[in-house]
This record gives structure tokens, sequence and C-alpha cells, in this order.
């Protein structure tokens, strides 16, 4: 597998607090991704990263913000965690554009 | 944007058939299309992927077919195994590199 680390890997927090989530890559790939996945809705894209400092919105956006100080970092952030927010999150990197896309192991976080 | 489509969201053939997943996609400028298998518990993984100047590709037992002018690509597994049960996700890309999804497949293989 590439290499590719979220942090942590489970998770429970309280609805209203914030949460941060963080994916590790090793592959100076240049896009990084972050996805939830949800019975019923597949894989949703919530924002991405074309290079340090370049992020923009997905799918399913509101709620969460970004931040890529780093080519190997890429932080997720649920600034008011809610019930709604409670998913698997997923990472992933590609290379270059249009290039196959490897995913992290997934974040499980409950909002309770 | 970029909207995909996946039918059918499960799937349920006899080990040795042949299965097939339809997907559609909205934006005329998406030119790749990947595909990807999740296997329960694990990570999603690339199996295939196909661009827009290519109709179709074989790789053993799996292939993609792509139309253009429809706007719609497909994935055909032949001789299936058990350990092609899994989900299955489409994904159109365009120059922008958002990697859209499909809701996904659940393929389950009958002894």
């Amino acid at each position: 597998d590439a290499g590719i680390t979220q942090s942590p890997r489970h998770k429970v927090t309280e609805t209203g607090t914030p949460v941060t989530l963080r994916c590790h890559q090793t592959e100076n790939h240049r896009y990084m991704y972050w996805y939830r996945q949800d019975p019923g809705h597949g894989l949703r894209l919530i924002h991405y990263s074309y290079g340090v400092k370049d992020t923009d919105k997905g799918e399913v956006s509101d709620g969460y913000s970004v931040s890529r100080s780093k080519t190997e970092d890429f932080l997720l952030t649920l600034e008011s965690a809610t019930s709604s927010q409670t998913s698997v999150y997923f990472c992933a990197t590609e290379w270059g554009q249009n290039t196959e896309a490897f995913f992290g192991q997934g974040t499980r976080l409950t909002v309770v | 944007g970029e909207n995909v489509e996946q039918h059918p969201s499960t799937l349920s053939v006899q080990e040795g058939d042949s299965a097939v997943i339809k997907c559609t996609y909205s934006d005329s400028a998406s030119n790749y299309f990947p595909w990807y298998k999740q296997e329960l518990g694990k990570r999603p993984q690339l199996i295939i992927d196909i661009r827009s100047n290519v109709g179709e590709k074989k790789d053993q037992r799996i292939a993609v077919t792509l139309n253009k002018t429809a706007k719609h690509f497909s994935l055909h597994i032949t001789e299936t195994q058990p350990e092609d049960s899994a989900v299955y996700f489409c994904a159109a890309s365009n120059r922008d590199d958002k990697i859209i999804f499909g809701k996904g497949t659940r393929l389950h293989i009958l002894p």
C-alpha cells in the first residue's frame, strides 16, 4: 500500500466539539482528497487540494474546513461536530492529475 | 458540477457467470473514468481505469467500455469468482481533477 496514514483510526466525540482528522503521506503526491462514506451514498467528496495552500470545496463541504501547509499533511476539521457527521472518512492521494488514487485506511468518527 | 449515477445498487450472480455494472456521468468535460473495488472493512483500490480517448480497455477478466456520446461507461467482470464479492465504485474526473464517485454496487457471487 502507498504510504498514506490517517489518524485517529477511531474517534467518538460530543456534539458541538471541534474535531481534526489528519492524513499523512510519504509519497510526495500532489493531490489530496477527503471523502466521507455513508451507506447508500457511496464516497462523497468533502474538500480536495492540488498543492500546498491550494484547496477547494467538494460536494459536501458545509461544516468542514481543511488545511494543507505541507505536501505530506492534509487536515480535515469539523468546526462544530454534529450527529450527521458520524461517518467513515477516507483520505486519498494522487501523484498527478487523473492518475490512480490511493486511499488511507479510513477514520470511523462517531458524534454523540 | 459532475454527477455520477451507478446501477444497480446490488447485484447477485452465480459463480462463473458475468457481471455488468453501469454508470452515467453528466459533465461532458470529464475525461478519466476509474473503477474501484472495496472489500469489507478495507479501503477502496483501483482495479481498472479508462480515458476519454479510448473506447474499451481489458485486463484479464475485467473490462471497461466508454460511450462518450451517451456519457456512460460500464464494468464487465467475466467468469466471476468468490473473491470478486465486494462493493464496486465508478468515478469520473475532469481537468479540475475532482474525482466524483457513484454510490457503489454491492456484488454478491453465489456458489
